[in-house]
């Protein structure tokens, strides 16, 4: 398996505070992608990150920010949680843009619920 | 609507059955097709891509019809370690290939 590692698994937290998911990898890959994943819909890309400092935004982008300072770390920070947050994130890497093979490697997935 | 659309299921299949649903996809430039994987509260993992002629991999076959607009997965002889939610899962145009994930349809083998 990729190593790929989320953290926190599991949050709880109250509308209006700071809440930030930490994705960290040990494969190098330079890619890496924030997904939430909701009952009904398909994984929706939030951000996504193609090198240190290098990001942008996906679909769902609005309320969320992020920050990759190294290669294996990326951030994902939601500055003021609200109750429509509350979701499964997934963080996602790849080693060449997926359009090419279209093979993420996904965490173990952060549950996260906001009161 | 939805980019990707699939049936969300969920598909009882007794063991050792064939099952097979499909997936629609909006875009008609759309390039690139994959199947994933998900069990119950884990994470998607790459089943198989989707090839224009059609392609196996074991006990799984994918196909694609561009002129309809929908991809397929087939299962045959079902086991019980099948049941799982199936991503379909499509590359759109732009310049940087995003995927866009279908909802995913449940299977359930049962014994």
């Amino acid at each position: 398996d990729a190593g790929i590692t989320q953290s926190p698994r599991h949050k709880v937290t109250e509308t209006g505070t700071p809440v930030t998911l930490r994705c960290h990898q040990t494969e190098n890959h330079r890619y890496m992608y924030w997904y939430r994943q909701d009952p009904g819909h398909g994984l929706r890309l939030i951000h996504y990150s193609y090198g240190v400092k290098d990001t942008d935004k996906g679909e769902v982008s609005d309320g969320y920010s992020v920050s990759r300072s190294k290669t294996e770390d990326f951030l994902l920070t939601l500055e003021s949680a609200t109750s429509s947050q509350t979701s499964v994130y997934f963080c996602a890497i790849s080693e060449s843009g997926y359009a090419n093979t279209g093979e993420l490697f996904f965490g173990e997935g952060s549950r996260l619920t906001v009161l | 609507r939805k980019e990707v659309e699939q049936d969300p299921g969920p598909f009882n299949v007794p063991e050792g059955a064939t099952v097979a649903f499909n997936c629609t996809y909006s875009n008609s430039a759309s390039q690139s097709f994959f199947w994933y994987r998900q069990d119950c509260r884990k994470e998607p993992k790459l089943l198989m891509s989707v090839y224009s002629s059609g392609n196996e991999d074991g006990r799984f076959t994918a196909q694609l019809n561009r002129a309809s607009q929908y991809i397929s997965l087939l299962i045959r002889d079902s086991k019980l370690s099948d049941s799982a939610t199936y991503l379909c899962v499509v590359t759109l145009t732009d310049s940087w290939g995003k995927l866009q994930f279908g909802a995913g349809t449940q299977v359930v083998v049962t014994p």
